[in-house]
């Protein structure tokens, strides 16, 4: 079974700090995908990233895929209320499924 | 355009009734999946469909959940006899084949 671990698994800063969010599996994924969910809605897509150690920047976002294609990183800077959510992890298995990430719930105050 | 579209959007029910969730996907859309979220085990596929064919159901709990899709642009998860364990909320999305998927604003559940 492909599990994907995150940490921290809660994370409550103030606004204008920096962060981390780290996604890891014992498993190789082909591609790995992170998302934004707020309370009342569902996931949606921020990033996708395929190729070992591709880093991709949304704005204050910067994703990186790990060399092995087993993990992944979220990088925010400079946090802001507007991103508060659960970020969620997802590889796309072998069997082509997606498999989400056990998610970070971010809390930024102003 | 018009996003996923599920209803209801909240549902309490007793344990031992039926329990019957709706999804519209994108229009368009060939790929359509069931998921359920919990604090505990995250947010997992129950089952997904291609151009309304079940291709995997491995993901549903056991025979007292039960999918359909009967055409393009609709499909409903029932769940006969609900459980208190049933609790959760449960999305639905589709995708133009393996492209991103969009995730409806989901449906939760609770049985008492």
């Amino acid at each position: 079974t492909q599990l994907l671990e995150q940490s921290p698994q809660f994370l409550s800063i103030q606004e204008g700090e920096n962060l981390t969010v780290y996604c890891n599996s014992s498993s190789v994924f082909s591609s790995l995908q992170w998302y934004r969910q707020e309370p009342g809605e569902g996931p949606v897509l921020l990033v996708t990233v395929v190729t070992g150690g591709e880093v991709k920047k949304l704005k204050r976002l910067t994703f990186q895929f790990g060399d092995a294609r087993k993990d992944s990183s979220l990088h925010i800077t400079a946090a802001q209320p507007g991103d508060t959510g659960l970020y969620l992890c997802a590889g796309r298995s072998n069997t082509d499924k997606l498999i989400f990430g056990t998610g970070t719930r971010l809390q930024v105050f102003p | 355009d018009a996003g996923v579209i599920q209803s209801p959007r909240h549902e309490v029910t007793e344990m031992g009734q039926e329990v019957t969730l709706r999804c519209k996907p994108i229009s368009g859309h060939n790929s359509l999946f069931w998921y359920r979220q919990t604090m505990m085990r995250g947010l997992e596929l129950l089952i997904y469909f291609n151009n309304n064919v079940p291709i995997d159901d491995s993901g549903m709990p056991e025979d007292r959940f039960s999918a359909k899709m009967p055409n393009a642009s609709f499909s409903t998860l029932k769940i006969q006899p609900s459980e208190p364990r049933d609790s959760a909320v449960y999305f639905c999305a589709s995708s133009l084949w393996k492209d991103t998927q969009y995730f409806g604003p989901g449906t939760r559940l609770t049985v008492l």
